[in-house]
């Protein structure tokens, strides 16, 4: 059983502060990694994708991959009150079906 | 440019009764995947179709069913509904041919059985 796991918070920061939202999955071959946030009676909307190892910057947004440790992370620099919504990490190895954690619940308080 | 269309948007069904969710993808995709998401849980993959063939399943039975038209639009039928069927369904649009590439969702349509 394929398995993402993401702490599911809540994880408090304040307004201007780094958020940083951890995910690890257990299928070594997995090969592409997504961070998708989901503010509450929303639907996921994709904010982050990385295929390769190191990090990718966007904007106040970068993930960064560890295939050989086997995690994926995101940093929020900068963080808004209106980056308060729960973050899915997305996953898919070998059979190209996606894997989601369960989210980690943000919240920027002023 | 129009983002992926779901109808409808709320949905009250009976224990027993059939449903049918329909789902239009961003104009040029050719790929529409169905997710189940429950309260406190991420999406659940149900099924793929890319060209109108199904390309991707999920874990979930055979009362789940779905197809995808020639202009890329689709339809997840569910049958014999449980009670556990209530959830977000959510329809996701890719340029790619398999689940892995970058996918953009829906509204969803929220469903609840009773």
């Amino acid at each position: 059983q394929k398995e993402v796991e993401q702490n599911s918070g809540p994880l408090s920061v304040p307004e201007g502060a780094i958020a940083s939202l951890n995910c690890t999955y257990s299928d070594r071959g997995s090969q592409s990694f997504f961070w998708y946030r989901q503010y509450s009676g929303k639907s996921p909307e994709l904010i982050m994708f990385i295929y390769s190892n190191g990090d990718k910057e966007d904007g106040r947004f970068t993930a960064q991959l560890n295939k050989a440790s086997q995690y994926v992370s995101l940093l929020i620099r900068d963080s808004q009150p209106s980056d308060s919504a729960t973050y899915l990490c997305a996953v898919t190895g070998g059979s190209y079906i996606p894997t989601f954690g369960r989210g980690t619940s943000l919240i920027v308080h002023p | 440019d129009a983002g992926v269309t779901q109808s409808p948007t709320h949905l009250i069904k009976t224990r027993g009764q059939h449903v049918t969710l329909r789902c239009s993808p961003i104009s040029g995709h050719k790929s529409v995947s169905w997710y189940q998401q429950v309260l406190g849980q991420g999406p659940q993959f149900i099924f793929q179709y890319y060209e109108k063939e199904e390309r991707g399943r999920g874990n979930f039975p055979d009362r789940f069913s779905a197809r995808q038209f020639p202009n890329y639009s689709s339809e997840l039928n569910v049958n014999a509904l449980l009670l556990g069927d209530s959830a977000l369904y959510l329809c996701a649009s890719s340029s790619g041919r398999v689940p892995s590439y970058e996918q953009y969702f829906g509204p969803g349509t929220r469903l609840t059985v009773t």
